[in-house]
């Protein structure tokens, strides 16, 4: 079982407020990533990181931000949530190679509603 | 044209019958392709990956990539209702360092 997790896995917050999306894993990957997902939808890639201070943004664009200051650790923040905002969010995490870099391991989500 | 195409679906097949998921992509140069599942409501889960032309057998499960045509496939075999779920096609995008997910295949096995 993947030991990647996600807090809160449910939340609902105003227009205008400031979140932070916490994602953190105990296997040591070095590459982490956030996807959005709304129901029955494509998975789209908003951030990623390579390891230690190295983030990039994704396909989707995003008003997202991200950092990567430990490993284990990616959070994202919103500085200022809109009603567009409201989502699911999914963090993943792989290691390298030919099979690992592919192989990723997919938090619980966060359900996001603005309202 | 997306990079990786799955039709959605859904796709009904009774119990115990061989359900097929196609997909295909734009890159003729990717060599790895991977299959995850995703049951409603929650996160998707790998359980194929497939590198160079061929086959791939692991269980149930047969993943298959025809580089000359450009497409990926998925073959359960013996279907369960426990199968029913999207199943999504994942290929290499940017170099081998992320993922382009197709839009997923839902499957609906029924008893």
């Amino acid at each position: 079982e993947a030991d990647i997790y996600q807090t809160p896995r449910y939340l609902v917050i105003g227009t205008g407020k400031k979140i932070t999306l916490e994602c953190s894993q105990t296997m040591g990957h070095d590459k982490m990533y956030w996807y959005q997902q709304d129901p029955g939808m494509e998975l789209h890639l908003i951030h990623y990181s390579y390891g230690v201070n190295s983030t990039e943004k994704g396909d989707l664009s995003s008003e997202s931000t991200v950092s990567r200051i430990r490993t284990e650790h990616f959070p994202l923040t919103l500085e200022s949530a809109r009603p567009s905002h409201t989502s699911q969010y999914l963090c993943a995490s792989s290691e390298g190679g030919l099979r690992g870099w592919g192989e990723q391991y997919f938090g619980p989500g966060t359900r996001l509603t603005v309202t | 044209q997306k990079e990786v195409e799955q039709n959605s679906g859904p796709l009904s097949v009774p119990e115990g019958a061989i359900a097929s998921l196609n997909c295909t992509y734009s890159d003729r140069g990717s060599q790895s392709f991977f299959w995850y599942r995703q049951y409603s409501g929650k996160s998707p889960e790998l359980i194929m990956f497939i590198y160079s032309n061929g086959d791939k057998e692991d269980g149930r499960f047969t993943a298959q990539l025809n580089k000359a045509s450009q497409y990926v496939s998925l073959l359960i075999r013996d279907s369960q209702p426990s199968d029913s779920a999207t199943y999504l096609c994942a290929g290499p995008t940017g170099g081998y360092n992320k993922l382009i997910f197709g839009a997923g295949t839902r499957l609906a096995v029924h008893p």
